[in-house]
């Protein structure tokens, strides 16, 4: 099942840039979440959004700020961000109903803080 | 709370060889059990899921897991490997559906190196 593009595939920025990451899905899939993949670190859930309203934020610092303004996008806005922030930034989706079918993951944003 | 270990942090085989990756979960209930497998670089892709009913799961690539109740595991296997099955791959755990969306938890990877 494929169907989750993420923008860009890779960024550099500085500490002091803004930049926004951004993920789309056309699966009819009604939940969206941010993950962030470090290395040698297992993955770690940083938002949750359902029908587009936020249902989890797992202590993320506000340097990272997500938006979704509807069921089919979703972005994360960066602001000074700092190099422990080096990460692959992968966005997934999922579908609702009382069964778990796991998720859809983007190929993920490769982010380099410099 | 749901948890998944997966012991191996590396594994080599050789080109043609069985494989077997293994997981072990903690849930109160009937798990929902998935295998990820992610290329470098790459997002992560589904490679089977299990919810109910027949053990044995058949996913895709060849692929297939064996849920086993009384020692809580999960364990992946392919009867012969390919050079292009050099992957991580990771074991989740998920809970039903919570107000809509659904709570998955990774294991921590396993590093498959595949040698001629």
């Amino acid at each position: 099942e494929t169907g989750v593009t993420q923008t860009p595939r890779h960024l550099v920025m500085g500490m002091t840039n803004k930049k926004s990451l951004k993920c789309e899905q056309h699966l009819g899939h009604n939940a969206m979440y941010w993950y962030k993949q470090s290395a040698k670190k297992p993955l770690e859930l940083m938002f949750v959004y359902n029908f587009k309203e936020q249902t989890e934020n797992n202590s993320v610092p506000s340097r990272f700020s997500p938006e979704c303004p509807n069921s089919s996008h979703l972005f994360l806005h960066l602001h000074t961000l700092q190099p422990e922030d080096s990460a692959l930034y992968l966005c997934a989706s999922s579908r609702g109903g009382a069964d778990n079918y796991g998720y859809t993951f983007g190929s993920g944003t490769r982010l380099t803080v410099v | 709370a749901q948890s998944v270990t997966q012991p191996d942090i590396h594994i080599t085989v050789s080109e043609g060889a069985s494989l077997e990756l293994r997981c072990n979960y903690s849930y109160g209930a009937t798990p929902y059990l998935f295998w990820y497998v992610q290329s470098p670089g790459q997002g992560l892709q589904l490679l089977l899921k299990y919810f109910s009913g027949d053990t044995l799961v058949q996913g895709i690539k060849g692929f297939e897991a064996e849920f086993k109740r009384s020692q809580s595991s999960f364990n992946l296997r392919k009867p012969s490997v390919h050079w292009s099955d050099a992957a991580e791959y990771f074991c989740a755990v998920g809970s039903p559906n919570s107000g809509g969306y659904q709570k998955v938890t990774f294991g921590t990877g396993t590093k498959l190196q595949v040698i001629p």
